[in-house]
């Protein structure tokens, strides 16, 4: 089983529509979660932490389930500039922090 | 704001040269990092660095990789004798504190060739 692993879309979507990605890690020694985005030949940009109580931030929103060991982005009211390859990253404590980063789930909003 | 800086945007060489990637992470973090992505693939840990030296590194950062903080602000990724299969972008990034707590702010990347 991957480390992380989150399905790779791609997601189409019209502006304007409610779209969630799903992200699932595997070691229960995962300690810190976020999310970053990545257009297309550019570097990760951070995109915000997740908490455990669940958190927002604007149109996101993140929640973690340690006990089902999954992650969620939650993006309302999409726009054609939500489109990106959304990466979920975890942080294992393996005596140092080890930063495993999912393959990402492409989004594609349509006007 | 403050970013991480990479030098050269995109490096060409041949098989068997050496090559040196060059970083200048945010001023006041601590924690240096680099990372490979091979086109259409994952983001791949290589090293971390703190305090003057490696602190973690990956199965992938063998012997032909090495790193190096020879002032106060450059951050070197060298790769001794380069491989086709090291061609990839590989990305600079640091952080004020241990990833755990603290994001990774990542350069633009150097995009390797290798021929």
């Amino acid at each position: 089983r991957k480390e992380v692993e989150q399905d790779p879309g791609p997601f189409n979507v019209p502006e304007g529509a409610t779209v969630a990605f799903n992200c699932t890690y595997s070691n229960s020694a995962s300690q810190s979660f976020f999310w970053y985005r990545q257009d297309c030949r550019k570097e990760p940009k951070l995109l915000m932490s997740v908490y455990s109580s669940g958190n927002e931030d604007g149109r996101f929103t993140a929640q973690l389930n340690r006990a089902s060991q999954y992650i969620s982005l939650l993006i309302r009211d999409s726009k054609l500039s939500d489109s990106a390859t959304y990466l979920c990253v975890v942080i294992l404590n393996t005596g140092g922090f080890k930063t495993i980063f999912g393959a990402g789930t492409r989004l594609f909003v349509k006007a | 704001e403050p970013e991480v800086t990479q030098t050269p945007s995109h490096q060409v060489t041949q098989m068997g040269q050496e090559v040196i990637l060059r970083c200048v992470p945010i001023s006041n973090h601590l924690y240096f990092y680099w990372y490979r992505q091979i086109l259409g693939q994952k983001v791949e840990f290589l090293v971390s660095f703190y305090n003057n030296e490696i602190s973690e590194k990956s199965e992938i950062f063998d012997d032909q990789f090495s790193v190096e903080r020879p002032d106060g602000s450059n951050f070197t990724l060298k790769i001794r004798s380069t491989k086709l299969e090291d061609s990839a972008m590989y990305f600079c990034a640091s952080s004020e504190r241990s990833t755990r707590n603290s994001p990774l702010h990542f350069g633009n990347g150097t995009r390797l060739t290798v021929t």
